[in-house]
Order: structure tokens, then sequence, then C-alpha cells
């Protein structure tokens, strides 16, 4: 069975580009999670989806990052446009269903350089 | 706010020793804890978990002590083996049942052959 599928792996980009990362959950994975990991630290969440409803959205700097699950499945996350401060290693993860206790599964990452 | 802190970023093994990684929270309410493990240029991978009703957990050469009063858990790998070399992150999950995960900075061990 395929992992959580993510790409780019690596993106560089100018300050003040766009910049989309794909995600791909394992299949029938309800739960969609986005992670930011910034040097040294631990990931922190972004953002949880329910299906194809975002629910929970309040560490997401919404001035600048977007996310979109369409149909439930596959997950975009955008930044525009992008900062310095947003180089970092971005995680999407999914789990069968949102309890505590439950393993999360994670993809490679992507590692965004913004230069 | 740093909720859930592993105070030391490194660790150095000899093979075949036992390896203590530790870890303390603030918040009393969390529901469950959990290791993950991390190579370089992997994602994290789950690894053991603990439920704040228990005080132990053990899988193999892995066992996870939740001591509540002090609000500190430790992951014990007894032996240590080279290919344990790895970042270990532990994680909370908070109470609400959302399967979010607050993870801590990581401590990286080295497991000398």
């Amino acid at each position: 069975e395929a992992g959580v599928v993510q790409s780019p792996r690596y993106k560089i980009i100018e300050k003040k580009q766009p910049v989309a990362f794909w995600c791909n959950p394992i299949s029938g994975h309800n739960t969609l999670y986005w992670y930011r990991q910034n040097l040294g630290q631990g990931p922190e969440l972004l953002i949880r989806y329910e299906n194809e409803e975002a629910v929970d959205d309040s560490q997401l700097p919404k001035d600048r990052f977007s996310a979109e699950r369409l149909k439930g499945v596959d997950s975009t996350l955008k930044i525009q446009p992008a900062e310095l401060g947003d180089s970092a290693v971005y995680l999407c993860a999914s789990s069968l269903v949102a309890l505590s206790g439950t393993e999360a599964f994670f993809g490679q990452g992507t590692r965004l350089t913004v230069v | 706010d740093q909720q859930v802190k592993q105070n030391s970023p490194s660790l150095s093994v000899q093979e075949g020793r036992i390896s203590i990684l530790n870890c303390d929270y603030t918040n009393s309410m969390f529901d469950y804890f959990l290791w993950y493990k991390k190579y370089p240029a992997e994602g994290p991978t789950f690894l053991i978990s603990i439920s704040s009703i228990k005080d132990k957990n053990e899988d193999g050469r892995f066992t996870v002590f939740l001591n509540k009063s002090a609000k500190h858990l430790s992951l014990h790998i007894v032996p240590s083996q080279p290919g344990d070399s790895a970042v270990y992150f532990c994680a909370a999950n908070p109470p609400g049942n959302t399967g979010k995960l607050i993870f801590g900075q990581g401590t990286t061990l080295q497991v000398k052959p």
C-alpha cells in the first residue's frame, strides 16, 4: 500500500513569489493534516481536514496561506506571497480517523527555501 | 509557550546499551502521548504510544513510561542498535479527539557500533 505522497520534495523560490505543495493521503484516510517544521523544531499543525472540510485552521496564517482538499482526497497548500520566514519543511499526514492515540502517517515532506 | 519539551537535543549511546529519551509536558489534560522516529529526508514514523490513564506501555525493545504527577514521560530502547539512530519526537494529543499532535523539539539519538 502506498504511503502519503507529497510533491515536490524540494522547492527554492524568491521571496514574494507564490508556491504550492501537493499531498495525496493514504487511500481511505478521512483526516488530513498539514504541518510545518522549522529547523531544529518539531512539526506544528497548520490545518486539519475531515474529508473536504477544514475543521481546524486556527494556526494557518490566512493572509498568505491557503489550502484546499477537493473531493476529500488530495490536498494543496499554497503560499502567496512567500516570505523568507516561510522556509521550512511542510509535512502532510493522514489518519483513518481523528481520535486521540491514532497513528498519523506522514509523507516525506516538501523542503521550501525562500531566498 | 512550549507545551511539550524535549530538553536534550542529542544523546549518544553504545550499541547494546539502554537509550533513555525524556519528555516533559505542561498540560495535564493531554489524552495520549506518542513517540515518532524520523530519519533524514523522511517523514516521521509512529513508534509507540501511551494513554494518559496508563503508566507503562511496552512493544518489543521499546517501552514508554508515563509519570503524570511529574508531567514527564520517557522512552527506553533496550538494547539499542545502530539502526535506531534517528531523531525522536515526543508528541501529545490534546483533549477533544482531534488527532492533532503537539510535538516536542526532538532528540537526536546516535547509537555507536
